[in-house]
């Protein structure tokens, strides 16, 4: 079982925007990072840090936190951002790497 | 341009060891802050972290697996290898090495390489 929890599946309206969070004690204390998967593809970061962005990662993708829960929020979701978005932490010794079980977003 | 690629078998029987290989390009893995490190994840399922590797050779290992894994690197060759004894079909999964910096996350992946473990 997963130190991180998602919920399994998301879905939003072309150019809405979207929030997916992320929950565990450990967020508290380490930055989330999270990661995009899209069908048949490699997991691609999306965020790190302080709200951070990898280069090439559009503006849309921004983060935030609030106690023991972390968020990706998408502004103006497009097409190309249907996938899998896995959150991954540290757990709560520091020592490991954790990710949550992931959440499926669906852009209608 | 940094890169990962996974090699290794496809196909493994029950109770043997896999061994993988990850070959990065673009980087050392004697930089500081710098790992590698393994995830997996099973067909139709999450990742899961498996272990890690850091610049000064110290390694962490996911505390369920721990018993079964070990991970070594030879900057000489810019591989890491990652083996896993007594497989099990349940180990069936697509296996990635991952790119650690340290901003503390995976900031690069490798395309990954399915391992199905059956008789």
């Amino acid at each position: 079982s997963s130190e991180l929890t998602q919920d399994p599946a998301l879905s939003v309206a072309l150019g809405q925007t979207l929030r997916i969070t992320c929950q565990g004690d450990s967020l508290r204390n380490y930055y989330t990072y999270w990661y995009q998967q899209r069908p048949g593809q490699a997991p691609a970061l999306v965020l790190f840090g302080n709200n951070n962005r990898p280069s090439g990662v559009p503006d849309r993708f921004s983060g935030s936190r609030s106690g023991d829960t972390t968020s990706l929020t998408i502004t103006g979701a497009q097409a190309e951002d249907e996938a899998d978005y896995y959150c991954g932490s540290r757990d709560s010794s520091g020592y490991f790497y954790v990710f949550g079980p992931g959440t499926t977003v669906t852009i209608l | 341009q940094i890169t990962l690629k996974e090699s290794g078998p496809t196909l493994v029987k029950p109770t043997q060891t896999l061994t993988l290989t990850c070959t990065i390009s673009g980087f050392s893995l004697n930089t500081n802050g710098v790992g590698v490190g393994w995830i997996r994840q099973p067909p139709g399922k999450a990742l899961e972290w498996l272990a890690l590797i850091y610049w000064n050779d110290d390694q962490r290992y996911s505390p369920s697996l721990k018993t079964r894994l070990t991970i070594t690197k030879d900057p000489s060759k810019n591989q890491v290898v990652l083996t896993m004894t007594y497989m099990d079909p349940v180990d069936t999964a697509t296996y990635y090495c991952a790119y650690r910096t340290d901003n503390d996350a995976f900031e690069m992946w490798g395309q990954g390489t399915l391992v199905t473990v059956s008789s």
